[in-house]
């Protein structure tokens, strides 16, 4: 699905810099979503979006940081990266409550 | 907490085989239910969902799930798998009122042998 793009798909970071993840979608859904995929947890809620200029924490937010000034965009920002943050990250969204996800291609970051 | 709980984390198929994965969520109130399904090297794409209505619900590729609202479980069943079912399936709830966001199951692994 071309609506909902993540870049850069693979990144390689150093302990303590800055990175941001971006996510892009099409389709002016309302709802977005960061989750971070790791071996023997699934998938864990990062951050959520309702609408632009609302954001609320999901079940692992620390150590990230979101914005949404605009609806299609949803930046994910790791301050300073530590290697605990090595994992698959996927933006998702829906066009409202109950709806399902549509998910991004995903961002395999890796943190040394 | 609500959580989601998917019982077996690897099933090992010969084609040809009936699938059956089981999914229970713990919340007493109205819900949204979902099955995705991940490719290896893909993204999540959505298999079905059930929203209200008939509990048997139908979905992409010969795929369908029963919810059984009184044992809080949303079963995903294919009669007959093949090789190309080979991915990781997640079994999601989503809560009326809580943000839109959903809760995963830890996945099921499913391995077809050919």
């Amino acid at each position: 699905d071309a609506g909902i793009t993540q870049s850069p798909r693979y990144k390689i970071t150093e302990t303590g810099r800055q990175v941001t993840l971006m996510c892009h979608q099409t389709w002016s859904h309302s709802y977005m979503f960061w989750y971070r995929q790791d071996l023997g947890h699934g998938l864990r809620l990062i951050y959520y979006s309702a609408a632009a200029d609302i954001t609320d924490k999901g079940e692992v937010p620390d150590g990230y940081v979101v914005s949404r000034s605009k609806t299609e965009n949803f930046p994910l920002t790791l301050e300073s990266a530590t290697r605990s943050q090595t994992s698959v990250y996927f933006c998702a969204s829906s066009r409202s409550q109950g709806d399902g996800y549509t998910f991004g291609s995903g961002t395999r970051l890796t943190v040394v | 907490a609500q959580s989601v709980s998917q019982h077996n984390h690897h099933v090992i198929l010969s084609e040809a085989a009936s699938l059956e994965l089981g999914c229970n969520y713990s919340y007493g109130g109205t819900v949204n239910l979902f099955w995705y399904v991940q490719y290896p090297g893909q993204h999540l794409q959505l298999l079905l969902k059930y929203f209200s209505g008939d509990p048997l619900v139908k979905g992409i590729k010969g795929f369908e799930a029963e919810f059984i609202k009184s044992k809080f479980s949303f079963n995903l069943r294919k009669p007959s798998v093949q090789w190309s079912d080979t991915a990781e399936y997640f079994c999601a709830v989503g809560i009326y009122n809580q943000g839109g966001k959903l809760i995963f199951g830890q996945g099921t692994e499913l391995s077809v042998k050919p």
